[in-house]
């Protein structure tokens, strides 16, 4: 089993829609980082959340850092192409770092 | 700031060969680099941790022997998959953080395709 979890898996949208793609554990985190990864590339850092209940906006997209610290959303308003990606949340438990399962999110013109 | 590169970007071999794939941190010093596995559509895997000057730590069901990794300094660090197989095939990305961040910054990637 995955330390994180994140759902959906696949998601197919039309532009303009909005979305949510949530990260869940039942453990907690010193922080949580957020990246999103183009085919054939590797990761980019997209955002970094440390304290519970933090919300951080970077222009269209919307992260929270659940209260506990061991959950976080990614809301994204009104998608674009340019989102397509698939995009990977990364908790840090102070002695490791674990991956989510990943979210694959294909935006339709 | 925080740029890794990976050398090669693509590498094609045949079965029994050796290949080496290089991870660099271009502008800053990088005392941990990490080593991921990536299949298609679906998450890193965690191969290992590389720690400069020291040996590297592999996950679990990743074969020391095969998979060679060596960071002789705070710039590099090489992963070296020895007698490759075609199930050695995938996408391998290394990333490089900071010694006072827990952000890890992610090399390019490369794709290696064993005949």
């Amino acid at each position: 089993t995955q330390l994180l979890e994140q759902s959906p898996q696949f998601l197919s949208i039309q532009e303009g829609e909005n979305l949510t793609v949530y990260c869940n554990s039942s453990s907690v985190f010193s922080s949580l980082q957020w990246y999103r990864q183009e085919p054939g590339e590797g990761p980019v850092l997209l955002v970094t959340v440390v304290t519970g209940g933090e919300v951080k906006k970077l222009k269209r997209l919307t992260f929270q850092f659940g209260d506990a610290r061991k959950d976080s959303s990614l809301h994204i308003t009104a998608a674009q192409p340019g989102d397509t990606g698939l995009y990977l949340c990364a908790g840090d438990t102070g002695n490791q770092f674990y991956f989510g399962t990943g979210t694959s999110l294909t935006v339709i013109p | 700031g925080a740029v890794v590169s990976q050398h090669p970007s693509r590498v094609i071999c045949k079965s029994g060969t050796s290949v080496k794939i290089e991870c660099r941190s271009l502008d800053f010093q990088a005392t941990t680099m990490f080593w991921y596995r990536q299949f298609p559509k679906q998450s890193l895997m965690l191969m290992a941790t590389s720690n400069e000057g020291s040996k590297a730590t592999y996950e679990q069901g990743v074969e020391k022997d095969k998979f060679l990794i060596n960071h002789a300094s705070l710039t590099l660090s090489t992963l070296t998959v020895t007698s490759a197989h075609p199930e050695d095939s995938s996408f391998y990305i290394c990333s490089a953080t900071l010694a006072t961040s827990y952000e890890q910054y992610f090399g390019p990637g490369t794709r290696l395709t064993v005949t």
